[in-house]
């Protein structure tokens, strides 16, 4: 079964502070992906990463950085929270075909 | 500019009838699209998807067609269950090398009645 885990399922930050969510996937997939789910908006995609050090920018990238220095770690790097971060995030792993996703993390920035 | 639409954000279907879920994309370099089903506080499972040289994929009781020429797709479900209430997403996906990246639509909430 593959599986992607992410580090936390609840989170509560303040505003400003630097926040750090992880992402392992144990099934050696090339491609990751870091989406928010907000309602209404449905999943949009913050950044993804093809292969080890490399990424690229999704629709709203603003805010955010992440960071892929082994193959099964995606991190990603809220640089300095704000409310408008409080969000559902989600990220997911890919060969080929279909994603597999983690359970979602519940950050709230107070 | 969204790339992947669901106009639709809810759709209400009797248990035993078919549930019909609609998704547009406005990219032309999408050759891959997928669909999802995500229960509140889970992430999305994968459900069924479909390659652009294909028309239709069947997985029983999902059925995925697409009209390349309409830029659209749609997800049935026959017969609907009440445990398929849940947020389908639509996916869509171009299969470069090095830019395999997928964007997802807004999500449709199916309820299915008993």
């Amino acid at each position: 079964d593959v599986k992607v885990t992410q580090s936390s399922r609840y989170l509560v930050k303040r505003t400003g502070e630097k926040v750090f969510l992880e992402c392992v996937q144990d099934m050696d997939h090339e491609n990751m992906f870091w989406y928010r789910q907000d309602p209404g908006l449905g999943l949009r995609l913050i950044y993804f990463s093809y292969d080890v050090k490399m990424k690229e920018k999704g629709d709203i990238p603003e805010g955010y950085s992440v960071s892929r220095e082994k193959k099964e770690r995606f991190s990603l790097i809220l640089e300095s929270a704000s409310t408008n971060q409080t969000s559902m995030y989600l990220c997911a792993s890919r060969a080929a075909t279909e994603a597999f996703f983690g359970q979602g993390t519940r950050l709230t920035v107070v | 500019d969204q790339q992947v639409k669901q106009n639709s954000p809810s759709l209400s279907v009797q248990e035993g009838r078919i549930s019909i879920l609609n998704c547009d994309y406005t990219n032309s370099m999408f050759d891959y699209f997928l669909w999802y089903k995500k229960y509140p506080a889970e992430g999305p499972t994968f459900l069924i998807s479909i390659s652009s040289i294909k028309d239709k994929n069947e997985d029983g009781r999902f059925t995925v067609f697409l009209n390349k020429s309409a830029k659209h797709l749609s997800l049935h479900i026959v017969p609907s269950q009440p445990g398929d209430s849940a947020v389908y997403f639509c996916a869509a996906s171009p299969t470069f090398i090095n830019n395999n990246d997928m964007r997802f639509g807004a999500g449709t909430r199916l309820t299915v009645k008993p």
